[in-house]
C-alpha cells in the first residue's frame, strides 16, 4: 500500500480482555514506532523497532503492554487485561531508517481503543 | 532529558491571515531534527515541515515557514494566507537518536 495502515480503526472492549492492534508499515521502512494519544493530549512514545535490532521498549507503561514485529513488516501491539485508562488512540508510524538520518515518520490513521 | 513545549493550547486565525505557533525545546544534544506535524479531525498525522539543526536557513514549504532560533531553542511555525483546511492540531516534534519527542499540541481554528 501507499501508506501506513492500521487495523482495526476502532475497537471497543470490556475491561479485563486482551486486545491486539495491527500496523502495516510502508514497504521498505525499517523503523517502526508505536505511540499512545489520550484525548486532547500529545503523543506518548511506547516502543520502537529498527530492523533486526532489539526493540526500544522504554516507553511501555506496564508489563500488560507488549509488541512484536516480524522482520521489517507487520507489527502487533498487544494489551493484556485492559483497563479503562488504556482507552486512547494508538498510532503507528514508520520511517526509512532510524532517527540518525533524521527521516520523518509517516503515520497510520490510528486505532481508537475504548475500554468499557 | 528532552522536552518539547507548546505554550498555546488553542489559537484561531481569520481566513487569509497569518498565524504563528510557538514551540520551544530543551536538549543538550547538538545534532537533532525538528518537525511540525498536522493532525486534522480525520486523525491522520501529516508532516508539515522539517528542519535540520545544523542548518541555519529556515525551512519553507509553500505557505508554511519556520523561525528556528537554535540558541534560544525555539522553533515556531508561521502559516501565511490561512485556509479553512489548515484547521487542525499542530504538533511540534524533536528527533534525536532514534526517538521522537512531541509537544502537547496547539489546536488551530481558521475562521471563515
Amino acid at each position: 500500500g501507499a501508506g501506513v495502515s492500521q487495523s482495526p480503526s476502532n475497537k471497543v472492549t470490556e475491561k479485563g480482555k486482551d486486545v491486539e492492534l495491527r500496523c502495516d508499515p510502508i514497504s521498505g521502512h525499517t523503523a517502526l514506532y508505536w505511540y499512545r494519544q489520550r484525548l486532547g493530549q500529545g503523543l506518548e512514545f511506547l516502543i520502537y523497532f529498527q530492523g533486526n535490532s532489539a526493540p526500544d521498549k522504554s516507553g511501555l507503561p506496564s508489563d500488560r503492554f507488549s509488541a512484536e514485529r516480524t522482520g521489517e513488516s507487520v507489527s502487533t501491539l498487544t494489551i493484556q487485561r485492559t483497563q479503562q485508562e488504556d482507552s486512547a488512540v494508538y498510532l503507528c508510524a514508520s520511517s526509512l531508517v532510524g532517527g540518525q538520518g533524521g527521516y520523518e515518520q509517516y503515520f497510520g490513521p490510528g486505532t481508537r481503543l475504548t475500554v468499557t | 532529558a528532552q522536552t518539547v513545549t507548546q505554550s498555546q493550547p488553542e489559537m484561531s486565525v481569520q481566513e487569509a491571515e497569518t498565524v504563528t505557533l510557538s514551540c520551544t525545546y530543551d536538549t543538550s544534544e547538538n545534532n537533532y531534527y525538528l518537525f511540525w506535524y498536522k493532525q486534522p479531525p480525520s486523525r491522520q498525522m501529516i508532516l508539515v515541515i522539517r528542519q535540520e539543526a545544523y542548518k541555519q536557513q529556515n525551512a519553507t514549504e509553500n505557505r508554511f515557514s519556520v523561525n528556528f532560533q537554535k540558541a534560544a531553542k525555539s522553533f515556531s511555525l508561521k502559516i501565511s494566507d490561512s485556509q479553512l483546511g489548515d484547521t487542525a492540531m499542530y504538533f511540534c516534534a524533536f528527533l534525536t537518536g532514534n526517538q521522537f519527542y512531541f509537544g502537547t499540541g496547539t489546536s488551530l481554528t481558521v475562521i471563515p
